[in-house]
């Protein structure tokens, strides 16, 4: 149980275009997702916590407007880069919090990201 | 916002010896603490977790502890083997948004 899946794995765009990312919680159901960031031997970096429903919460200097987050369902929250440019490239790891044990967290398999 | 430290950033130790990873919080209103095992590439998996109203937990050859009032806990593991072999991470958590904020993680090398 507590499967959390993430689309695509691994994109490769050009400079300037928008880039979505999926994550869906596939066998429970969670109002509360996270995305984080993470850059190569480094640590995650929490990027925003996605509600359902509900307009999504920044962590400090996260810009809201090139990092567009939508949680429209209780399985799935959806990450779009804007206008990504070289130094977005990362890899972006979501999580998903299980209503049924409160504080778990269970992570998706992340997607690399290169912006050319 | 919370603050969370660790140590040591790498970690070599011989197969059947012991490992200990080090964290710090700054958040007194944290009150869960999982920590996470990352291998190269993958998603992080939980390994272990406690709560602020526990010292102390053990899973086998991992265990954790806690000290709230220091906002210390620390990561042990026994006998270790070549497969523990990965980056660690903790993490505290658990306040109002439920957000985690992750450590800087810990290289560790189990050498045959």
């Amino acid at each position: 149980g507590a499967v959390v899946s993430q689309h695509p794995s691994r994109v490769i765009c050009k400079s300037g275009t928008s880039v979505k990312i999926e994550c869906r919680s596939l066998d429970f159901q969670a109002t509360t997702m996270f995305w984080y960031r993470q850059f190569p031997k480094q640590s995650l970096m929490l990027m925003a916590t996605s509600n359902e429903g509900s307009k999504a919460t920044y962590e400090q200097g996260v810009e809201k407007d090139k990092f567009l987050i939508n949680h429209a369902s209780l399985t799935l929250s959806t990450l779009t880069v804007t206008s990504a440019h070289p130094e977005d490239s990362s890899f972006y790891i979501c999580s998903a919090r299980d209503l049924g044990r409160t504080d778990t967290q269970y992570f998706g398999p992340g997607t690399r990201l290169t912006v050319l | 916002g919370e603050n969370v430290e660790q140590h040591p950033s790498t970690l070599s130790v011989q197969e059947g010896d012991s490992a200990v990873i080090k964290c710090t919080y700054s958040d007194s209103a944290s009150n869960y603490f999982p920590w996470y095992k990352q291998e190269l590439g993958k998603r992080p998996q939980l390994i272990i977790d406690i709560r602020s109203n526990v010292g102390e937990k053990k899973d086998q050859r991992i265990a954790v502890t806690l000290n709230k009032t220091a906002k210390h806990f620390s990561l042990h593991i026994t006998e270790t083997q070549p497969e523990d072999s990965a980056v660690y991470f903790c993490a505290a958590g658990g306040g109002a948004g439920n957000q985690f904020y992750f450590g800087t993680g810990t290289s560790l090398t189990v050498i045959p």
